[in-house]
């Protein structure tokens, strides 16, 4: 399956953080969320091929990479107090009718 | 652009009764519709999924849902609830490009004994 880590962590404004992802044996394609407290997932972007390959309506202080070894990473510098919430990484087949394979979560905290 | 819109941000509901999460969404193209589960301090799995064909889909553990086109609508459905169920679940659309899914606000259902 897919896991992510760590599970928790706390940050202080202003500090940069990477959250890390290895993917579902097989999958080729990585997308990132992010859940705010009572939201549904929002779209970060996704990574095809190690390269970035679409992105949601967030700032470019959020980045990633894919590696060849099915992992990947997320990473956010700058952190504001709204970047608390539960970020999810999901791996899939690429093509858009394939389903999402979650993992469960890194919750951020930023104070 | 598309979105999803889940109606009910709560549904409390009695053990071995029957419950409808409703769920409808936009998009000006074709599309893909599924429903997820998350499960407290989980993350979300895929509970059932509207690819093409039959519009009833159904899923292992009773649940199923419609997709209607002409309501735009993608109802979950479940004939008699057990406390198992009690979860979050959310609605979901792909209508293509790069595979960007686009999620509902979810619907916390409650199951009472």
């Amino acid at each position: 399956g897919v896991t992510q880590s760590p599970t928790h962590l706390i940050k202080t404004r202003g500090q940069q953080v990477t959250l890390r992802c290895s993917s579902q044996s097989g999958h080729n394609t990585v997308s990132w969320y992010q859940q705010a407290l009572g939201q549904g997932p929002q779209f970060i972007f996704q990574y095809y091929r190690e390269e970035e390959n679409g992105r949601g309506n967030f700032p470019p202080r959020f980045s990633g990479l894919q590696f060849p070894n099915d992992s990947s990473e997320l990473n956010v510098n700058a952190l504001e107090l709204d970047d608390s919430a539960l970020y999810l990484c999901a791996s899939s087949y690429r093509a858009d009718n394939s389903p999402l394979h979650f993992g469960n979560g890194t919750r951020l905290t930023v104070t | 652009a598309q979105s999803v819109t889940q109606l009910d941000s709560q549904v409390p509901v009695f053990e071995e009764a029957p419950v409808e999460l409703r769920c409808n969404y936009s998009s000006s193209v074709s599309v893909y519709l599924f429903w997820y589960v998350q499960y407290p301090n989980q993350g979300l799995q895929l509970l059932l999924k509207y690819l093409s064909g039959s519009t009833l889909v159904e899923s292992i553990n009773g649940f199923e849902a419609e997709f209607n086109k002409s309501q735009t609508s993608f109802h979950l459905r479940k004939p008699s609830v057990h406390i198992s169920d009690t979860a979050e679940y959310f609605c979901a659309l792909n209508s293509g490009g790069y595979q960007k899914v686009t999620f509902g606000t979810g619907t916390k259902l409650q199951v009472i004994p």
